[in-house]
Order: structure tokens, then sequence, then C-alpha cells
């Protein structure tokens, strides 16, 4: 197991434009949340999934925003329409449930420019 | 609502000096609390964490009491190494199934030889 990992490790677009990002987490962890770390800030939760269920999404994902996790694997962020204000690094993770609650492994992240 | 606050960086420290991080926090309840790692290039990781109030987190060398009449979770270590220079985020999760956490905007901490 390599832990979580999330693809690709950078991503630069033009405003406007849609990107879609993965996060594969470790196989056998059921939870898997989707953060925003900004430069200078904490990262911030925008959802979370248990199995393929998206249980909760904060208030910071705007309806440009989608995250699926088909079958309960892996998982994908898509950004429609692309602003400026959506550049950011986004970090995933995983967690195996109500077991270790506390056990979260981050991801690398995925680093969006919007230029 | 909850919220972590923690001192502002940078931190520059000479090698083998004392650390000390601060954070508070706002919470309902009786959250756990996390301290979380950023090495350059890197993901979070974690370093420690505590559940109760009391209860003292410690992981390499770094420690953090829980101390729920002050609000705090303050970070320290002893001895710092050069390879200490990261970022360091105070976290708190709050009571419930959702398991998200809640972060400070961290402390970038320069360790010099």
């Amino acid at each position: 197991d390599t832990g979580v990992s999330q693809d690709p490790r950078h991503k630069i677009t033009k405003r406007g434009q849609n990107v879609t990002f993965r996060c594969d987490p470790i196989s056998e962890h059921n939870r898997l949340y989707w953060y925003r770390q900004t430069l200078g800030q904490g990262p911030e939760f925008l959802t979370y999934f248990q199995n393929e269920a998206q249980l909760e999404k904060s208030r910071l994902l705007s309806d440009r925003f989608s995250a699926e996790r088909p079958k309960g694997s892996f998982s994908t962020l898509e950004i429609q329409r692309t602003e400026q204000g959506d550049s950011a690094m986004y970090l995933c993770a995983s967690s195996l449930g109500t077991v270790h609650p506390y056990g979260y492994t981050f991801g690398s992240g995925t680093r969006l420019t919007v230029v | 609502g909850n919220s972590v606050t923690q001192m502002e960086g940078p931190v520059t420290l000479s090698e083998e000096a004392f650390l000390t991080i601060n954070c508070t926090y706002t919470a309902t309840g009786y959250p756990s609390l996390f301290w979380y790692v950023q090495y350059p290039g890197e993901g979070l990781q974690l370093l420690l964490k505590a559940t109760k109030a009391d209860d003292k987190g410690s992981n390499k060398g770094f420690e953090a009491t829980y101390r729920k009449e002050t609000t705090s979770f303050h970070l320290e270590k002893g001895s710092v190494q050069v390879s200490d220079s990261a970022v360091y985020f105070c976290a708190l999760r709050q009571g419930g199934s959702q398991g998200n956490l809640i972060f400070g905007k961290g402390t970038k901490l320069s360790v010099k030889p």
C-alpha cells in the first residue's frame, strides 16, 4: 500500500475551463475527504464520502464543484468554469471509519493554478 | 462556530533551542485535538493527538497537552533539529460521525544549524 495518491500533482488551466482531479485512497479505508488549502491558510473541508455516499458538503463547495466516488474506491473532484479564486492546493485524505476515526492519511495534493 | 487559532509565523530557531507553538480553540462539547506537520513538497502527516481533557499527545520528541480550562493545545519540543523545519497545523475534530477536521492557519518553523 503506497498511501493516498492524487493525480495530477500540478494543473495549470485557463479561466473558464473545466478540470478534474483524482484521488486513490488507501484500499481498506471507507472514508474519503476533500480539502482545499490556499496560500498561508490551513486546509478547509470541502466534502466527504463514506463508501460511495457523499454525506457532507461544505458551503465552500459551490455549484461549480462536484465530487464523486463510484463504487466506493477512487474519487474525482471536478471544477467547472474555473475562476482565479479556485487556485489552491486540493488535498484528499482517507480514514478507516469509526474504527480509527482519528487516523487520517493525506495525499500530497493537487496544486491548481487558474490563469 | 468551531475554530482554531495558532500563533503566526514564521518562527526561526537555532538547532537545540526550545520550541513552543501556541494553539487555542473554540468548540462546543469535547473535541479531539491534533497537530499535523507538512514538510516541503509533502502531504500533511499526523504528528500527535489528544482525545480528552488532560491527555498528553507525544511523538518524535514533540508534546502537547489538552487543556480544557484554557482551551489550548500548545506544541512543545525541548530541542529542535534542522529536520524539524516544516509547517505545523493545529486542528480539531468535533465530536460526531462527520470526522472532518478544522485547521488553524499553520505556523512555519525554520531551524538553523
